[in-house]
């Protein structure tokens, strides 16, 4: 199985601010990835897929990059909706497991 | 467009079996491969396993294997979770998911049901 890693597990940014999260996949996964953002009591939502490609409806200010191994989400200008959980998530092989997420908090 | 819907929150005791639902529409239910996703409390994501609507082939998660079982009615566009001896470290978020591709789980995985809550609790 290929084990998925997230870095930080808490990030603390101020509103409009940039953060940036990490994702290292413990083999190749191609462009194989996926990032999802997670509200309380709300299921995941799918941001971005084949690791740049944003999802229909997500803003601008959600941005990925990386192949391989070494995957990037950046959010440039944080809004109050952003401060959430976000997942990476591998589908290049069985099973598509997860990272264990970082949560983004306000400072 | 495209919708899962589960069925609702379950409250059971520890040995008692359960099977919870996913209805899809919107979309033809027996070209897309439906899957099943573990939230326990306050954790994070996991997989659980997959199944081919349209032929019944599942494929589990090793940690799962033997735990569960999926399947599917494709006559009523309907998924299922089955625990044939539930335990309290069942308690859990389950979500049913959809792919973005066609005929293929090597895919992003779009669609969301909104959650099947299962406590199991003496």
């Amino acid at each position: 199985e290929i084990v998925m890693t997230q870095s930080p597990a808490t990030l603390s940014v101020s509103p409009g601010e940039r953060a940036t999260l990490s994702c290292r996949a413990s083999q190749s996964v191609s462009s194989n990835l996926a990032w999802f953002q997670q509200k309380p009591g709300q299921a995941p939502r799918l941001l971005i897929f084949y690791a740049s490609t944003r999802a229909t409806g997500i803003p601008p200010r959600f941005s990925a990059s990386g192949s391989g191994t070494e995957f990037t989400l950046t959010i440039s200008s944080l809004q109050s909706e952003d401060f959430a959980v976000y997942y990476c998530q591998q589908y290049n092989d069985w099973p598509p497991k997860f990272g264990q997420g970082t949560k983004v908090e306000i400072k | 467009e495209v919708q899962l819907v589960q069925s609702v929150a379950e409250v059971k005791k520890p040995g008692e079996s359960l099977k919870i639902s996913c209805e899809g529409s919107g979309y033809i239910f027996s070209r897309y491969w439906i899957g099943w996703v573990r939230q326990m409390p306050g954790k994070g994501l996991e997989w659980m396993g997959i199944i081919n609507p349209g032929d019944s082939e599942t494929k589990y998660s090793p940690s799962f294997q033997g735990q569960v079982s999926i399947s599917a009615d494709k006559s009523i566009n309907t998924a299922y979770l089955e625990w044939s001896s539930l335990k309290a470290s069942d308690t859990a978020m389950y979500y049913c998911v959809r792919p973005y591709g066609s005929e293929t789980y090597y895919s992003a995985w779009l669609y969301w049901g909104q959650g099947t809550l299962v406590t199991v609790s003496s």
